[in-house]
C-alpha cells in the first residue's frame, strides 16, 4: 500500500462543475502539498498546508489532520484547469530536508 | 522572475552512454532535489542535496551521480549503470524554515529516451 493514495485516478467534468480531489496519506506529517502538472511536464505548487484550509481564487485545499486525509476543491471549473493534480506529503522526522512522498496524481479533464 | 531552469527539455541518448542533465536555480534556495517520474507512479526521490558540497542518495540513487559544487547548480548525470534510464526528470529546490515552511519549487522537467 503506498503511502500516499489519491482519489479517483481519473475525472471528467464539464465546464462550471464543483470537483474534488481526494488524498489519505498513512504516516505522520508535517506538511502536505497540493501541485498541479500540465502535459508538458513541468509542476507548479498550488498549496501546502499543515492545518486547517487554504484558498486561492477557484481553488480550496483542506486538510484533517487526525483523519490523516486532505481534499482539493475546484470551484466552477473550466477547461483549462485540465491537468493532473499530485498530493505529496512532508513526513515528519526528515530532517532539515524537504523530501517529498508523491501520490500517483489525479488525472482531470475538464470539456466545454 | 527567479525559478529553476532545466535543460535541455527533450534528450536522446544511446544505451551505454552517460548524459548530464542541468538545473540552475537563482532563488537562492539552500536545499535542491532531483525526482524521476514514470508512468502511473509517483514522483521519486534520487538524489537530494541540503548544502553546498554536500548531497544524500534519496529512494532510487542506484545508477546515477550529482554534484553540489555552486548553491545554484545541482546536476544530475545518468550513467550507463541505470538500466532503465527512459523517465521524466524533475529538479526541485526548497528553502527549509522560511515564514512560510518548507515552499517547493519545481523546474518544467527533462525527458530522456534512451534507445
Amino acid at each position: 500500500k503506498n503511502e500516499v493514495e489519491q482519489s479517483p485516478q481519473n475525472l471528467t467534468a464539464q465546464e462550471g462543475e464543483f470537483i474534488t480531489i481526494n488524498c489519505s496519506y498513512s504516516v505522520g506529517i508535517s506538511a502536505l502539498h497540493w501541485l498541479q502538472q500540465h502535459p508538458g511536464g513541468g509542476i507548479v505548487s498550488l498549496f501546502m498546508l499543515s492545518s486547517g484550509k487554504k484558498k486561492h481564487g477557484r481553488l480550496i485545499a483542506t486538510i484533517n489532520i487526525q483523519e490523516k486525509h486532505s481534499s482539493l476543491h475546484i470551484t466552477a471549473s473550466h477547461p483549462r484547469d485540465s491537468a493532473v493534480y499530485i498530493c505529496a506529503v512532508r513526513s515528519v522526522g526528515t530532517g532539515t530536508a524537504s523530501k517529498l512522498t508523491f501520490g500517483t496524481g489525479t488525472r482531470l479533464q475538464v470539456t466545454l | 522572475d527567479g525559478g529553476i531552469t532545466q535543460s535541455p527539455k527533450y534528450l536522446f541518448r544511446k544505451e551505454g552512454q552517460n548524459v548530464t542533465l542541468s538545473c540552475e536555480q537563482n532563488l537562492n534556495h539552500d536545499a535542491m532535489y532531483w525526482y524521476r517520474q514514470d508512468p502511473g507512479q509517483g514522483l521519486r526521490l534520487i538524489y537530494y542535496s541540503q548544502i553546498v558540497n554536500d548531497f544524500q542518495k534519496g529512494d532510487i540513487a542506484e545508477g546515477y551521480s550529482v554534484s553540489r559544487e555552486k548553491k545554484e547548480s545541482f546536476p544530475l548525470t545518468v550513467t550507463s549503470a541505470q538500466k532503465n534510464p527512459t523517465a521524466f526528470y524533475l529538479c526541485a529546490s526548497s528553502m527549509p524554515g522560511t515564514a512560510s515552511g518548507y515552499g517547493y519549487t519545481f523546474g518544467s522537467g527533462t525527458r530522456l529516451t534512451v534507445v
